[in-house]
């Protein structure tokens, strides 16, 4: 199994740029989330799924957009990139009997640039 | 809402044994689990602590007290390999979609 596949794992942006962030995963898992690291900071949760058709934001969602037409996607989508969207994104996913024990997977991440 | 605290440096020498601590605040509690995270790689799933008490896996254990709001992760018998970031998480109560609060992280060196 793959696991949590990311693309690209590289970009750089032009501000005002637009972009598609790729994830997808191929257990089955029902949850899907997106974070962003900053450098020497923790994860801070962009938006989430709980299944196909469902997502909702986390903490900060402003400058985001997703979608989940299907249990195996999760694409994250920047508008109009800034300079502070300049981070690591990681996809992650967990399935739903599991959620109580916290345990995600997690993609090798996506480093973006906006210049 | 729900916070996490975490030193954000340690430091140890290879063969020792080294905790790293987490305080949280959360309005409601699931329990505390925590990742390993190599060189800004993808975070990898260490240990889940839902009760009070010591969860050994290997080298690694992880203790949780509810009513101290605190937890630790502790590494024996250190190496190389093991320098690394930990993060604490918790659940968010208030949510069924399974989200997990980071703490900031915990840097750790394993020095010769």
């Amino acid at each position: 199994n793959a696991g949590v596949t990311q693309t690209p794992k590289f970009r750089i942006l032009k501000i005002g740029q637009s972009m598609t962030l790729q994830c997808t995963q191929d257990m089955n898992h029902n949850y899907m989330y997106w974070y962003r690291q900053d450098p020497g900071m923790g994860l801070k949760l962009i938006y989430y799924s709980v299944g196909a058709g469902i997502t909702d934001k986390g903490e900060v969602p402003n400058g985001y957009n997703v979608s989940r037409s299907t249990t195996e996607d999760f694409p994250l989508r920047l508008e109009l990139a800034a300079p502070s969207q300049t981070s690591v994104y990681f996809c992650a996913s967990m399935i739903s009997g599991r959620a109580g024990t916290g345990e995600l997977f997690f993609g090798e991440g996506s480093r973006l640039t906006v210049l | 809402g729900q916070s996490l605290e975490q030193p954000s440096e340690v430091t140890a020498v290879e063969g020792a044994i080294v905790q790293i601590n987490c305080t949280y605040q959360t309005s409601g509690f699931y329990g505390l689990s925590w990742y390993q995270q190599h060189d800004g790689g993808a975070p990898t799933f260490l240990s889940y602590n839902a009760l009070d008490g010591l969860e050994e896996t290997g080298r690694f254990s992880s203790f949780l007290s509810r009513s101290d709001s605190y937890g630790y992760l502790l590494l024996q018998e250190l190496q190389m390999k093991d320098s690394a970031s930990y993060f604490c998480a918790v659940r968010d109560p208030h949510n069924q979609g399974g989200k997990l609060i980071f703490g900031q992280g915990t840097e750790l060196s394993v020095k010769p």
